[in-house]
């Protein structure tokens, strides 16, 4: 069955320290794809990157870099000097091979604090 | 890139009312869409799937006679909650996707806050 497992409940940091939020992921399929969303206060779910199973090549993109392991099943995300508007929640998600769904983890609430 | 809109955003309804929210996407056609449901400080959890002109797959423990789900074009799918109770209250999210291959990007729509009193 698959399984996204979000940890980090909640995680608290000051502005501009890095921050890693970490995503396990569980799925028997070989091709599959997975997801990070954040989700600020206003409610709407952010795309922040897709990334399939077949492309292990970790990703930066200004700020925020992923780091992608099917060794440990796990799909990292980094917050590199944090800011206060990076406080959400974030989500990760897993969609398999036949399907359009998504399976979300809990996410985690990251917040920033001045 | 691509826009879902949702109406309305948030809304306040007497218990034993129907209430109905819709989903449209703007700049694209949508072969697929979602509806989520999300409880204060909880994850997503997925209630449906439809497609266009078919009847919807609503996941295992969702009342499909409750949750009335309508997709009658590649535009627009509408969810109604049929007599709603304070127990419905939550945060209904919908998406869609444009894609027909596995991991499509599913694009989201802002959110309706339903809450009944």
């Amino acid at each position: 069955a698959q399984k996204v497992t979000q940890a980090q409940t909640e995680i608290s940091v000051v502005e501009k320290e890095d921050v890693t939020l970490d995503c396990v992921y569980e799925t028997r399929d070989t091709t599959y794809y997975l997801f990070w969303y954040k989700q600020p206060p206003s409610g709407e779910l952010v795309f922040l990157i897709r990334r399939n199973s077949f492309d292990e090549q970790n990703e930066i993109s200004g700020r925020y870099s992923w780091n992608f392991q099917k060794s440990t099943s796990s799909f990292n995300f980094t917050i590199t000097a944090s800011q206060v508007v990076d406080s959400a929640v974030y989500f990760c998600a897993l969609s398999d091979e036949g399907t359009y769904k998504y399976i979300f983890g809990t996410g985690t609430r990251l917040k920033v604090l001045a | 890139g691509a826009v879902v809109s949702q109406h309305p955003s948030w809304v306040i309804c007497k218990s034993g009312t129907s209430v109905k929210i819709e989903c449209r996407s703007l700049d694209f056609q949508a072969t697929t869409m979602f509806w989520y449901r999300q409880f204060p400080k909880q994850s997503l959890m997925l209630m449906a799937t439809s497609n266009e002109g078919s009847k919807a797959t609503y996941e295992q423990g969702v009342e499909k006679d409750k949750f009335l789900i309508n997709h009658a074009s590649l535009t627009l799918s509408t969810l109604t909650v049929t007599s709603a109770h304070p127990e419905d209250s939550s945060f209904y999210i919908c998406s869609a996707t444009e894609g027909a291959g596995t991991g499509a990007e599913q694009y989201f729509g802002p959110g309706t806050r339903l809450t009944v009193t």
